[in-house]
């Protein structure tokens, strides 16, 4: 059973970095699929962040793509986001899911609070 | 970016009454893979997005079959023949065609 967990810090202060990580188990990130980030603020919408192959290609939201970096760790079968210069309106859950076209797994997310 | 529009916004339905929510793209959705890359997730209050249906028509195993999918090009639905209490949250379309990808506004199921 493929399984999702996404981990970091749920505080975060304003202008600092955001880093979360995903882990992912039951599947190998490198065998195939995007393994993407996506993000819901309080109340709200879902917004797609980016994504990753497991050979490393990228793709972002232009919305976000100067302050966004996706990362992959094959050897331990997890992929990171970074998100800088973070604002209050970057609060949200951080959802990470695998295949960008057709998210079918996702992890049970996490709330990253940006307060000083 | 494809700007995907899901109609109603809240749907009050009854119990054991149809139920359908269109969502149209300002682009059309298929693919030169011939695919086309429609999503329906379920999130029910306090709990992940769940694929209900991926492209188009194609029901996720364990989803009732009491719902559908339909559509093609920009415009797309999906219904539920008989809604039940289970299927109250909000409801989202999703494009996995172009980049980036992007979700409709989410339509909020309630019971009357």
């Amino acid at each position: 059973q493929v399984q999702l967990q996404e981990s970091g810090p749920g505080l975060v202060k304003p202008s600092e970095t955001l880093s979360l990580t995903c882990s992912v188990s039951g599947y190998s990130i490198r065998s195939a699929y995007y393994w993407g980030w996506i993000r819901q603020p309080p109340g709200k919408g879902l917004e797609w962040i980016g994504c990753i192959s497991g050979s490393g290609i990228t793709y972002y939201n232009p919305s976000l793509k100067s302050r966004v970096t996706i990362s992959v760790d094959t050897s331990k079968n997890q992929f990171s986001l970074k998100l800088s210069s973070v604002t209050a309106a970057d609060t949200a859950v951080y959802y990470c899911a695998r295949d960008s076209a057709n998210p079918d797994y996702w992890g049970q997310g996490t709330l990253v609070t940006v307060s000083s | 970016d494809v700007v995907m529009t899901q109609s109603p916004l809240s749907l009050p339905v009854t119990l054991g009454q149809p139920a359908s929510i269109s969502c149209r793209s300002s682009q059309s959705l298929a693919h030169s893979d011939g695919n086309t890359y429609l999503n329906w997730f379920q999130q029910r209050p306090g709990q992940s997005p769940r694929r209900l249906i991926y492209k188009v028509s194609n029901r996720d195993s364990g989803v009732p079959d009491r719902f559908s999918g339909s559509g093609s090009g920009t415009d797309f639905t999906l219904k539920i023949s008989r809604v039940e209490a289970e299927d109250v949250g909000v409801y989202y379309c999703m494009q996995g065609t172009h980049w980036p990808r992007t979700f409709g506004q989410g339509t909020k199921v309630e019971i009357k």
